[in-house]
């Protein structure tokens, strides 16, 4: 099955822009969403298709995607950013076609 | 607002079922085009999918899964479940009850459930 690689931590000051990477096979053949988790709580979409955000969540969130590689940019961090990060692609030719990025945790210094 | 919860036992023992239903509200689950699923996180780990369903039945299981794993739709009920069989501790997590695959977009609040004599 597909393999999305995440780095497991990411640390960054407020104000700042963090950016987070998911790695995988020529993953700009698929679409990538990115989930933002805080603890206690269910995943939320911030980014998906890519680079398209859900209303609700700050422009200073944003994606790309390109070669091997698609990266959340959050942008003028703040202390509410800190949370855990998850990458995701639907790989329709799999038979494991939900396959989720380990995830990498945000912190905010 | 489409809403999911989950339900069933928070605590199971080795060797036995696990069974947890989703009940959805807000949208029917015959909707076209949506997937239904079920994605868990042990504690302190990452996400893990583990079955969708389609709205035209069609189900899907993660390999490493399928033989213990079983979702079903009750379409009159509004509601879909999970069976897993056969559990150990290793199946300890909180279960998500899900809509749809690219993005996952919807999640229920998750149910914890513990596998432990």
């Amino acid at each position: 099955s597909f393999v999305l690689t995440q780095p497991p931590s990411v640390s960054v000051a407020p104000g700042k822009t963090a950016r987070i990477t998911c790695g995988g096979n020529n993953i700009r053949a698929f679409s990538v969403h990115w989930y933002r988790q805080k603890p206690g709580q269910a995943p939320v979409v911030v980014i998906y298709y890519d680079s398209d955000r859900p209303s609700g969540i700050p422009e200073r969130f944003s994606g790309s995607n390109s070669g091997n590689t698609a990266t959340l940019t959050i942008s003028r961090v703040e202390a509410g950013d800190e949370a855990d990060y998850f990458c995701q692609v639907w790989d329709s030719g799999s038979d494991h076609p939900v396959v989720f990025g380990g995830g990498t945790k945000l912190t905010v210094l | 607002q489409l809403q999911l919860q989950e339900s069933g036992p928070g605590l199971v023992k080795p060797s036995e079922t696990l069974s947890l239903t989703c009940s959805v509200s807000g949208d029917s689950i015959s909707s076209d085009y949506y997937y239904w699923g079920w994605i868990r996180q042990a504690p302190g780990k990452g996400l893990e999918w583990i079955a969708s369903v389609y709205y035209s039945g069609s189900t899907y299981y993660n390999p490493s899964l399928k033989s213990r794993v079983s979702i079903f739709v009750d379409t009159s009920k509004n509601q879909f479940s999970l069976e897993v069989t056969s559990v150990t501790a290793a199946d300890t997590a909180v279960y998500f009850c899900t809509r749809g695959v690219r993005p996952v977009d919807y999640w229920g609040q998750g149910s914890l459930v513990t596998v432990s004599s």
